[in-house]
């Protein structure tokens, strides 16, 4: 079964504007960490944002922010003010006993 | 500088040829691991690590060897590579494995493997 859901393959956002990539993952712990990584198109993997599931504020990272949502078991990425530099691959993971599990990627395109 | 380093970055290479894609981290971690990353499926572990000696099968282990005979390497092993294992591979490491830690994982730049 599906560990972490991508439901949105692509994605497309005026620059300067805000996009929401959504993911869903599946647990019965209390206690993990969830990430979004960026892989732009040198392929390289970076970590964008770091959330722990037992702090209710959402994390924040300059113009990237996350709606965590423990109880849905849901973990969105907001990026603000969209740069054409956002334009990548972007992974959302899930911290399970030290194992990262990845969706299946969401393609961003930012028009100028 | 820290950083996770693969090599080769390229490799191409043909059926049943034994190769081995070489990753290092220069950041005293504990825990390696391998992804490939395939169209439409993201990133699955291969195998990772938790220290020297200790290894353990991630999603696809099938077709792979690893080694850690030293903390700092964690090479990948393909016996006799076959066309389905043409991937982008990457290697990463975190400080430790543990549930409860803030360790990120840092990633090497990838490798990308064509098996003929």
């Amino acid at each position: 079964a599906q560990t972490v859901t991508q439901s949105q393959p692509e994605m497309s956002v005026q620059e300067a504007e805000t996009v929401t990539l959504s993911c869903t993952y599946d647990t019965s712990e209390s206690d993990y960490y969830l990430f979004w990584y960026k892989q732009p198109p040198s392929r390289q993997m970076i970590l964008v944002i770091r959330q722990e599931a037992y702090k209710q504020q959402n994390a924040t990272e300059n113009r990237f922010s996350v709606n965590f949502q423990k109880a849905a078991k849901s973990f969105s990425l907001k990026i603000s003010d969209s740069q054409l530099g956002d334009a990548a691959m972007y992974f959302c993971a899930y911290r399970r006993s030290g194992v990262d599990y990845f969706g299946t990627g969401t393609s961003l395109t930012v028009i100028p | 500088e820290a950083q996770v380093t693969q090599n080769p970055r390229y490799l191409i290479t043909v059926t049943g040829k034994k190769l081995t894609v070489t990753c290092s981290q220069n950041m005293n971690h504990e825990y390696m691991s391998w992804y490939r990353q395939d169209p439409g499926l993201g990133l699955r572990q291969i195998y990772y690590s938790m220290n020297v000696e200790v290894t353990d099968k991630g999603d696809v282990p099938e077709g792979y060897k690893v080694s850690r005979k030293e903390k700092r390497n964690f090479p990948l092993i393909l016996e006799s590579p076959s066309p389905n294992q043409t991937s982008l591979y990457f290697c990463a490491s975190s400080l430790r494995a543990s549930q409860v830690a803030k360790n990120i994982q840092y990633f090497g730049a990838g490798t990308r493997l064509s098996v003929l």
